[in-house]
């Protein structure tokens, strides 16, 4: 079946504006998570949906971040008055979650690379 | 707080060879699961293997088999008969059993280059 899709696969754009990225979980994946991974830092986690539980921010920046997800499907992270540090790759993954043992394992999309000039 | 270490940047292996793949991780929790994913230059995060802290018996697929220490602590990753398409970065990642968030925590990466 169809794996995790995330776009654009490339953004660039010009310091102080708004950016949207877009990720198609796996179908039937209630559990969506962001990362970002630059060079400096590594991989870290950002955002957390599961369900209609409220979601769990605690790795986002700054408030510059904001992340929804509609209809328990498609997210979108948005990036506002983006920053030259905010450049790196967005990756999305999304699992199931298996009754009474957390989260399955987790499958990634091909990220989106993001240059702020 | 969790932590997943690796201590090898880089490294290389001749076609064919064997090549092992270091991870060391920290935390208080007896119940996790533990990671190991591939990264091409494609971009795409791929699962290799996976490990349940609670099993004894260490986790095996095809040519990626795992020795998992939890007293120690470690969890490597050995790659048999190296192919050239095993080019990438791989990364070591932990995740709470169970809990709520199940967020991965990721080490640094090691780069492993195989040679022809």
């Amino acid at each position: 079946g169809a794996g995790v899709s995330q776009s654009p696969s490339n953004k660039v754009t010009e310091k102080g504006k708004d950016v949207e990225l877009r990720c198609d979980p796996i179908s039937g994946h209630t559990a969506l998570y962001w990362y970002r991974q630059s060079l400096g830092q590594g991989l870290e986690f950002l955002i957390y949906f599961q369900g209609n539980s409220a979601p769990d921010k605690s790795g986002l920046p700054s408030d510059r971040f904001s992340a929804e997800r509609t209809g328990g499907s498609v997210s979108t992270l948005t990036i506002q008055r983006t920053q030259q540090e905010d450049s790196a790759v967005y990756l999305c993954a999304s699992s199931l979650v298996l009754r009474g043992s957390g989260t399955d394992t987790q499958y990634f999309g091909p990220g989106t690379r993001l240059t702020v000039l | 707080a969790q932590t997943v270490t690796q201590s090898q940047p880089e490294m290389s292996v001749q076609e064919a060879e064997t090549v092992t793949l270091s991870c060391t991780y920290d935390t208080s929790e007896n119940n996790y699961y533990l990671f190991w994913y591939k990264q091409p230059p494609s971009r795409q995060m791929i699962l290799v293997i996976r490990q349940e802290a609670y099993k004894q018996q260490n986790a095996t697929e095809n040519r990626f088999s795992v020795n998992f220490q939890k007293a120690a602590k470690s969890f490597s990753l050995k790659i048999s008969d190296s192919q050239l398409g095993d080019t990438a970065m791989y990364f070591c990642a932990f995740m709470s059993y169970g809990g709520s968030q199940g967020n991965l925590i990721f080490g640094k990466g090691t780069k492993l280059s195989v040679k022809p």
